[in-house]
């Protein structure tokens, strides 16, 4: 039982570079998350999803995009790599009971866009 | 008003020590209250969490909610240096997907 895996740990991009960023998780979880954590900016939420193939925007969406194809795993894309998404980056899953909401959350991508 | 305000810190306390972290928040829907835990490097790892209003006790941890302050304190007693870390609060409730983070507190528990 691997939990939350992502793929890569660590990445450099160039600006104007595209990548997607893997998760995957093993738990049957029905929702999914992604993060990004910035220094004194804590974690802020970029996109969700509830279930396969649906998605939703989160606090700071913009210049991300999202797929949920299998409920295993919830990919993150970036189009057109900014320096301003330098960061590291969590995925979480969970399995809502009522309104309790555990998320386990995979290691983490390093990201660096020069 | 932010939803969830947390002290970023840094708090540096000896070992030994009894370590209080806080949190308030201004959404009274919240009723389950959490407390990651992330060491450097790593993903956050759930610690405790509360349903409501009152204590939970899980070994040298303390978890206690104030709903009527809209406060949330997560105490450390006899604090180890292996206690190092960066604590965050989480909330949720109200029906929402969502959990709502403060932006944690990093602690150092000096041998």
């Amino acid at each position: 039982n691997a939990g939350v895996t992502q793929t890569p740990k660590f990445r450099v991009l160039k600006t104007g570079q595209s990548m997607t960023l893997l998760c995957a998780q093993d738990m049957n979880h029905e929702y999914m998350y992604w993060y990004r954590q910035d220094p004194g900016m804590g974690l802020r939420l970029i996109h969700y999803s509830v279930g396969e193939g649906t998605t939703a925007k989160g606090e700071v969406p913009d210049g991300y995009n999202v797929s949920r194809l299998k409920k295993q795993n919830f990919l993150l894309g970036l189009e057109s790599a900014a320096p301003s998404q330098t960061s590291v980056y969590f995925c979480a899953s969970s399995q809502l009971a009522g309104s309790y909401n555990e998320q386990f959350f995979g290691p983490g991508t390093r990201l660096t866009v020069l | 008003q932010k939803e969830v305000e947390q002290d970023p810190g840094p708090l540096s306390v000896p070992e030994g020590a009894i370590v209080s972290l806080n949190c308030t928040y201004s959404n009274s829907a919240f009723q389950y209250f959490m407390w990651y835990r992330q060491y450097s490097r790593k993903g956050p790892e759930l610690l405790m969490y509360t349903y409501s209003s009152g204590n939970k006790e899980d070994g040298r941890f303390t978890a206690q909610v104030d709903k009527s302050s809209k406060y949330i304190s997560l105490f450390i007693r006899d604090s180890q240096p292996s206690d190092s870390a960066t604590y965050l609060c989480a909330m949720s409730g109200g029906g929402s997907e969502k959990l709502v983070f403060g932006k944690g507190t990093k602690l150092t528990v000096n041998p």
